[in-house]
């Protein structure tokens, strides 16, 4: 299967400070991909879809200009949250799309655990 | 809107007993549905998915799962669960190709000897 890599996989930072997750994907190469965040014993809520070259496309209320995502290429994304603050604390998911109609699938990061102090 | 709902927070079943994970979907249409495995310092990790056509799925590590429209499931079935299935199950819903996924709460499984 498909490999994502995310780093850092924890990462704590003072409130106030910016933090940068970075997210590849290892053995294919995606146009499209996903941020995630989890919060304990919750479900995954969609961030933002990403398409290479593009600007993101951020779901109602997650601010565009406190979570910067930059889709370089076709295998690196990254997920910077400026200035963050304690209840920015959180494990935040990557997912790579691949294939396309029956073939779709996504591929997920290990995920990074964020804690703003 | 999409939802999906998992009933179930925690099972707890023995090694070698059959399982199955509740999943219900609310879709207009008929969704793209999955299943994820989460393991601890791991990213999720795909079982199966349905798309159309069969609606009994095979997915890996011996899972499959049921779609049924008259019931808006999906639910996850293994035979005999192994120790090493202890994990949170995700159910998720894709309007389609290309779309990001809605995941349900999911459902955390533990194993006893």
């Amino acid at each position: 299967g498909a490999v994502v890599s995310q780093h850092p996989s924890r990462v704590i930072c003072k409130s106030g400070t910016s933090v940068k997750i970075e997210c590849r994907s290892l053995d294919f190469q995606a146009t499209t991909m996903f941020w995630y965040r989890q919060f304990p014993k919750k479900s995954l809520m969609l961030m933002a879809t990403s398409n290479e070259g593009s600007k993101a496309t951020y779901e109602q209320g997650v601010e565009k200009d406190k979570f910067l995502i930059n889709h370089a290429s076709l295998t690196l994304s990254t997920l910077t949250v400026t200035s963050a603050h304690p209840e920015d604390s959180s494990f935040y998911i990557c997912s790579f799309r691949r294939g396309a109609g029956v073939a779709d699938t996504q591929y997920f990061g290990p995920g990074t655990r964020l804690t703003v102090l | 809107a999409q939802s999906v709902t998992q009933p179930d927070i925690h099972i707890t079943v023995s090694e070698g007993a059959s399982l199955e994970l509740r999943c219900n979907y609310s879709y207009g249409a008929t969704p793209y549905l999955f299943w994820y495995v989460q393991s601890p310092g791991q990213g999720l990790q795909l079982l199966l998915k349905y798309f159309s056509g069969d609606t009994l799925v095979q997915g890996i590590k011996g899972f499959e799962a049921e779609f049924k429209r008259s019931q808006s499931s999906f639910n996850l079935r293994k035979p005999s669960v192994h120790w090493s299935d202890a994990a949170e199950y995700f159910c998720a819903v894709g309007a389609g190709s290309g779309y990001a996924l809605n995941f349900g709460k999911g459902t955390s499984l533990l194993v006893t000897p």
